[in-house]
């Protein structure tokens, strides 16, 4: 069993739409949590970046933590096909060494 | 534009050839962290530099891989004698502070290299 599983998708979604994007941990250890963007042929792009339990909001962008269920979600309002992309989930128990990562969840985003 | 810069972009190496990747950081940042990247495995660390130092290689291939991060220039990932196993896509990430303090990533847009 992998230490972080996040669905592949693709998850395809018309423009507008709010997205829940999610991973799930094995290692209770982990307290920071993040989440990236990439585009295709680029490098990941940090979006939030979470420490415990808890929400946490940027604009159209909320991150939630629920550790009791090992459990992370970033949701993603007013949907746009900027948004298109692939979205890692990243977390570690506190050294950026031990970052360990999901496979990335491909996110379309339809006008 | 500050962020990360890797080059090049793209590199194509025939089996046994040296491949070069390099990576300037972000500025101010003093440490930098290399990963590979292939499509059913997501991204994987390979080694932590901090300048004149390697900290920590346990990501790295014992054989044909080495990094370096001098005092002054960019930070160097080289394959030696490349496989087409090698082929990849590498990025280098750098951060203000130390692993401890678990300050974010910043990554560069990657290299990527295909052995042929």
């Amino acid at each position: 069993q992998k230490e972080v599983e996040q669905d592949p998708g693709p998850l395809s979604v018309p423009e507008g739409a709010i997205v829940s994007l999610n991973c799930t941990y094995s290692n209770s250890a982990f307290q920071y949590f993040m989440w990236y963007r990439q585009y295709s042929r680029k490098g990941p792009e940090l979006l939030m970046y979470t420490y415990s339990s808890g929400n946490k909001e940027d604009g159209r962008f909320t991150a939630q933590v629920d550790k009791s269920s090992k459990y992370i979600s970033l949701f993603i309002r007013d949907s746009q096909p900027s948004d298109s992309a692939t979205y890692l989930c990243a977390m570690n128990a506190g050294n950026n060494r031990k970052l360990i990562w999901g496979l990335g969840t491909s996110l379309a985003v339809n006008p | 534009n500050a962020g990360v810069m890797q080059n090049p972009r793209h590199l194509v190496r025939r089996r046994g050839q040296e491949a070069r990747l390099r990576c300037s950081p972000m500025k101010g940042h003093s440490h930098v962290y290399w990963y590979r990247q292939l499509p059913e495995e997501g991204l994987k660390f390979m080694v932590y530099l901090q300048k004149e130092n390697i900290i920590d290689e346990s990501g790295m291939p014992k054989e044909r891989f080495s990094a370096e991060f001098p005092k002054e220039g960019p930070s160097i990932l080289r394959i030696q004698q490349v496989v087409r196993g090698d082929s990849a896509a590498y990025f280098c990430a750098s951060s203000a502070d130390s692993p401890e303090v678990n300050s974010p990533l910043h990554f560069g847009n990657g290299t990527r290299l295909t052995v042929t």
